[in-house]
């Protein structure tokens, strides 16, 4: 079966500082990993997706992941936070075959701070 | 290019009755999925459907249902609601059933059962 643990639930950062939030995975195929962005009263929003083509994936809004098969992590990042960023992000996993089910992790609440 | 749309946006229901959420994916997708959102389970998927067929389904009791038309809109049904099922549901649309299709996701149905 697979799943995803975001270490997180809440992470606090300064406007202008890095952005850290770790996402673990479990899955007993070859997975394809999403992170999506939810933001107050509005609907989720795909960052970026890893489908095995290349280990570290670029988004939008300068975000990016890294797939890391040797600790089966998929951590996102951002050099620096901007006060938008602000918003719930889910660590999604789909394995090859059912590919339209996403199992979504619980969630890292990010705040920016000024 | 108009986004996924849900209807209605907020519904307060009583236990025992039945409700019947709407979604209109976006244009020229075929796929529709289901998921329900709250804050002790996270988001949970529901079902799929692509082709007015259904082509996965979570664990989730009979009392979810659901359908899609042939011009790709899908309704969810839940019957003999209980207080546990008060939730964000959320309608995610995709071309196709596919690890490369990306899920555009609805702004979601805030259910709540009194």
């Amino acid at each position: 079966a697979q799943s995803v643990t975001q270490l997180d639930s809440h992470v606090s950062v300064s406007e202008g500082t890095p952005v850290l939030l770790r996402c673990n995975y479990s899955s007993s195929y070859s997975p394809s990993l999403f992170w999506y962005v939810q933001h107050p009263n509005k609907g989720l929003q795909l960052l970026l997706k890893y489908t095995s083509a290349a280990t570290l994936v670029k988004g939008i809004n300068g975000f990016e992941a890294e797939f890391k098969k040797s600790e089966t992590s998929f951590h996102l990042t951002k050099p620096s936070a901007h006060m938008s960023d602000a918003a719930e992000y889910f660590c999604v996993v789909s394995d090859t075959g059912t590919a339209s089910k996403l199992t979504f992790g619980t969630g890292t609440r990010l705040q920016v701070t000024l | 290019k108009a986004g996924v749309t849900q209807t209605p946006r907020y519904l307060i229901k009583t236990r025992g009755q039945q409700v019947t959420l709407s979604c209109s994916p976006i244009s020229g997708h075929r796929s529709v999925s289901w998921y329900q959102q709250t804050p002790g389970q996270g988001l949970q998927f529901l079902f799929e459907y692509f082709s007015e067929t259904q082509r996965n389904k979570g664990n989730f009791p009979g009392r979810f249902s659901g359908r899609q038309f042939s011009n790709s809109r899908s309704e969810m049904n839940v019957s003999t609601l209980e207080l546990g099922d008060s939730a964000l549901y959320l309608c995610a649309s995709s071309l196709a059933s596919g690890e490369l299709n990306e899920q555009f996701f609805g702004p979601g149905t805030r259910l709540t059962v009194l």
